[in-house]
């Protein structure tokens, strides 16, 4: 079965500075996705960066990007020159990429808070 | 982009009556979505998948009886929660796989209160 770990419950952070969000994962799957989800006060799931188990590179999107270590089944990210706007819920989430559709597995989530 | 909306956002209502949610997604076909509860300060609990023309599949754990899913149509599920309680009070969020690319899109959630 896949599991998803998040074992930072919360951050604290400078506005300005970079901040490392971890996420482990456990699967007996080959090919697979990881996946950062942003989730403010509001609710709604944003999108943040993907990662599949095949990609040479770590993703990259704007000041987000991912550090993807393999061998250590680690997915953590990155946020670069942090914002007051990012002060939020962060979930990592992992799914198979097998034929069709599949589900998604959360983490327990991390929340970040950015101090002025 | 593709867009998911979800009606209604918010619902209050009394215990022992049902409330329906829907989840729509809006530009593109999806045979399959996905149902999700949150609890305050929780990570999402996937609660069922849903598949167009077929039954739902469950969680363990997830009472079928409780949780009605119909995925009517190509871009409609919708996830009825019967003889509503206190505890069934949550944030419920519908993701949707887009067919032509296995790509899930969210919806932006309902939050129940149930008094």
């Amino acid at each position: 079965a896949q599991k998803i770990t998040q074992t930072q419950p919360g951050m604290f952070v400078q506005e300005k500075e970079a901040v490392t969000l971890d996420c482990t994962y456990d699967t007996s799957d080959p090919s697979y996705g990881l996946f950062w989800y942003k989730q403010p006060s509001s609710g709604e799931m944003i999108f943040l960066i993907y990662q599949g188990s095949y990609d040479q590179q770590n993703a990259t999107e704007g000041r987000y990007s991912l550090n993807f270590q393999k061998a250590r089944k680690s997915a953590n990210l990155v946020i670069s020159a942090s914002q007051l706007g990012d002060s939020a819920m962060y979930f990592c989430a992992m799914r198979d990429l097998i034929q069709g559709a599949q589900k998604l597995v959360f983490g327990q989530g991390t929340r970040l808070t950015i101090n002025p | 982009g593709a867009v998911v909306s979800q009606h209604p956002s918010r619902v209050i209502c009394k215990s022992g009556t049902s409330v329906k949610i829907e989840c729509r997604s809006l530009d593109f076909q999806a045979t399959t979505m996905f149902w999700y509860r949150q609890f305050p300060k929780q990570s999402l609990m996937l609660m069922a998948t849903s598949n167009e023309g077929s039954k739902a599949t469950y969680e363990q754990g997830v009472e079928k009886d409780k949780f009605l899913i119909n995925h009517a149509s190509l871009t409609l599920s919708t996830l009825t929660v019967t003889s509503a309680h206190p505890e069934d009070s949550s944030f419920y969020i519908c993701s949707a796989d887009r067919d032509v690319d296995n790509e899930q899109f969210f919806g932006p959630g309902t939050r129940l209160t149930v008094l």
